[in-house]
């Protein structure tokens, strides 16, 4: 089985600084997809930003770029220019790549604060 | 378009009551996903639907709780003779398509309280 490490319980950065939130992950396939989550207090799961494991090249969306490294299977989410509006706990999950079946498999989370 | 919606958004049962959580996806979509989140942890994967066929009912925590589909529409995840260790966030989400190149939409959960 699958599993996903989030090794930082909470995080805290200064507004407009960069932060790193970390995350490994256990698999026997070569295939598969990884994605980060951010879930503010209204509970609702929105994602950030995903990587497809047979692409090379890092995948980025604006403010928010990945650190894949497959052979150490880690899977790192870099934030530059942090705002207040980054505030919120970020999840690291895990797809196969046939999906459905197992649906995401999901980290514990990090607590992002951001500090005005 | 509206997003999934979940109802309702707060539930306290006593335990040993069945309860009742509903999800209505996107329309359209024609996969649908159950997750729990107890508190301080992260999501667990219960089911999915792929139209109104649950293929694999093994993330079910235990046989107390099932699930149904109503065509492509509305879910239900029931829960019978609930437990305190049952409270959590259930949260659902839909795709279009099953698979993971179609991104799941999730709903505001229903937080289950069990006193």
């Amino acid at each position: 089985a699958q599993t996903v490490t989030q090794s930082q319980p909470e995080m805290s950065v200064q507004e407009a600084e960069t932060v790193t939130l970390s995350c490994t992950y256990d698999t026997s396939e070569s295939d598969y997809y990884l994605f980060w989550y951010k879930q503010p207090p209204s509970r609702q799961m929105i994602l950030v930003i995903r990587q497809e494991a047979y692409k090379q090249q890092n995948a980025t969306e604006n403010r928010f770029s990945v650190n894949f490294q497959k052979a150490a299977k880690s899977f790192s989410l870099k934030i530059s220019d942090s705002q207040l509006g980054d505030a919120a706990m970020y999840f690291c999950a895990y797809s196969s790549r046939r999906g459905g079946a197992d649906g995401l498999t999901f980290g514990k989370g990090t607590h992002l604060i951001i500090q005005p | 378009g509206a997003g999934v919606s979940q109802s309702p958004s707060n539930k306290v049962t006593e335990k040993g009551k069945d309860v009742e959580l509903r999800c209505d996806p996107i329309s359209g979509h024609t996969a649908l996903y159950w997750y729990r989140q107890r508190l301080g942890q992260g999501l667990e994967f219960l089911i999915y639907f792929q139209g109104n066929s649950a293929p694999d009912k093994s993330g079910l925590p235990s046989d107390r709780f099932s699930a149904e589909r109503t065509g492509e529409s509305v879910s239900t995840l029931t829960i019978q003779r609930t437990q305190q260790e049952d409270s959590a966030v259930y949260l659902c989400a839909s795709s279009l398509r099953q698979g993971v190149s179609y991104e799941q939409y999730f709903g505001p959960g229903t937080r289950l309280t069990v006193t």
